[in-house]
């Protein structure tokens, strides 16, 4: 079935530094992949999608590319902020290969340090 | 207006009590779910409907009880609960479920209930 591992947390980086959290995943058809945000105590939120390969999704200065080749869609952020603290969850959803149901990584804690 | 709301934000409730979560969303989107999260975890999906109809139920026990009023209202009836039922219940919507659709899935704050 599909599965999506994502690089186990927590991050923890000091204000301005890089970021990237890792992401593969394994699906039987072509994919859709998104990264979601959760600020603590909050719901999800899309931060960002791609729907075929080679495809950059952004947003808020957080960029992934979906990879075929290496079946992979890590998240960067170039320079990061207090404020980006928060969980992050990789998912991919697989409608052609005839699962509807969406798949969520593990999830990866961000904490960005002052 | 890419909003999900869900009432009540927060929900304390004994064993023998009866509540209800309610989802709302003005979208126009056919597709809606409740989701399950734990500390520290992902979503677990508990149930899909489409349409107004049930699509998906993962196997959930019967003291939760979905209810889809109209395109746009999505309830949760609770009864009888377990303290391990304690958790963060999400609702979310997409455009469409099944062939075809489009996938991304738009989620609500969340319930944040515990259970005595």
């Amino acid at each position: 079935g599909d599965s999506v591992t994502q690089m186990e947390g927590p991050v923890t980086l000091s204000e301005e530094a890089f970021l990237t959290i890792n992401c593969t995943y394994t699906a039987t058809g072509y994919p859709s992949l998104f990264w979601y945000v959760q600020y603590p105590g909050e719901g999800l939120q899309l931060l960002l999608k791609a729907t075929k390969a080679d495809d950059k999704g952004s947003n808020k200065g957080f960029e992934a590319t979906y990879r075929k080749e290496t079946t992979s869609f890590h998240l960067e952020k170039g320079s990061v902020q207090v404020s980006d603290s928060a969980v992050y969850f990789c998912a991919l959803s697989d409608p052609s290969g005839g699962s509807y149901i969406p798949t969520f990584g593990r999830g990866t804690s961000l904490i960005v340090h002052p | 207006d890419t909003e999900v709301t869900q009432t009540p934000k927060h929900l304390v409730m004994g064993m023998t009590n009866k509540k209800s979560l309610k989802c709302e969303q003005h979208m126009g989107h056919r597709a809606m779910y409740w989701y399950k999260q734990k500390a520290k975890k992902p979503p677990e999906l508990m149930f899909v409907y489409s349409y107004e109809k049930l699509s998906i139920n993962e196997s959930v026990p019967s003291r939760f009880s979905p209810e889809c009023p109209n395109s746009s209202l999505l309830n949760l009836h609770l009864h009888a609960l377990q303290p391990e039922d304690s958790a963060l219940y999400l609702c979310a919507s997409s455009q469409e479920w099944g062939q075809g659709a489009t996938d991304t899935q738009y989620f609500g704050p969340g319930t944040r209930l515990t259970v005595l």
